[in-house]
């Protein structure tokens, strides 16, 4: 079993539509969560970052952390064609190196 | 501008031939970080360096090499033991901040001829 395991879609959705991203993790350790967007043949770019349970909302996009299920998602409002891309979770521990465990990352197309 | 540079950004190794990809970064971070991209699979670390002269093996070093003598660079070699280096390769650094975030380079993608 994967430590992190992410739907990988894809998943297409109309501009304009709420979407859901959803990651589940098993690893009790992990303390630090984030999304991170990448679009085709770039690096990843950090999109949310959170430590604690609970929302967090930052414009049109709100992660979310509940640690008890072992459960995060990242909800896009209002999607627009740009968001069009992969989304990956992240995940890790409390050690200083800062290693970090991927989700398999979800293909997102939003169409006009 | 400040960022991590990778290059090349497309590389071609032909059966039993070594090839090494290049990573710089301006940013002044001491770990540096690389990373292997499957279609599917998410991202899988190959080797970590968290100061100059020091290094550690990731989750699938098998086939690849690294070293790091300077602080602004981390290259890595594909060498003719990785039997399926065809992948989206990226290098990352970590911040300084309290957060400790890993900014990303724009990757190198390699194929097999």
């Amino acid at each position: 079993q994967k430590e992190v395991e992410q739907d990988p879609g894809p998943l297409s959705v109309p501009e304009g539509a709420i979407v859901s991203l959803n990651c589940t993790y098993s690893n009790s350790a992990f303390q630090y969560f984030m999304w991170y967007r990448q679009y085709s043949r770039k690096g990843p770019e950090l999109l949310m970052y959170t430590y604690s349970s609970g929302n967090k909302e930052d414009g049109r996009f709100t992660a979310q952390v509940d640690k008890s299920s072992k459960y995060i998602s990242l909800f896009i409002r209002d999607s627009q064609p740009s968001d069009s891309a992969t989304y990956l979770c992240a995940m890790k521990g409390g050690t200083s190196y800062g290693k970090l465990t991927f989700g398999q990352g979800t293909i997102l197309t939003v169409h006009p | 501008d400040g960022g991590i540079t990778q290059s090349p950004k497309y590389l071609f190794r032909k059966e039993g031939q070594n090839v090494t990809l290049s990573c710089e970064q301006n940013l002044n971070h001491d770990a540096m970080y690389w990373y292997r991209q499957d279609p599917g699979q998410g991202l899988r670390l190959i080797y970590y360096s968290q100061i100059v002269n020091d290094f550690q093996k990731g989750d699938i070093a098998e086939g690849y090499s690294v070293s790091r003598e300077k602080k602004e660079s981390f290259p890595l070699t594909v060498t003719s033991a990785q039997k399926n280096p065809t992948a989206f390769y990226l290098c990352a650094s970590l911040g300084t901040g309290p957060q400790n975030i890993q900014y990303f380079g724009a990757g190198t993608r390699l194929s097999v001829l």
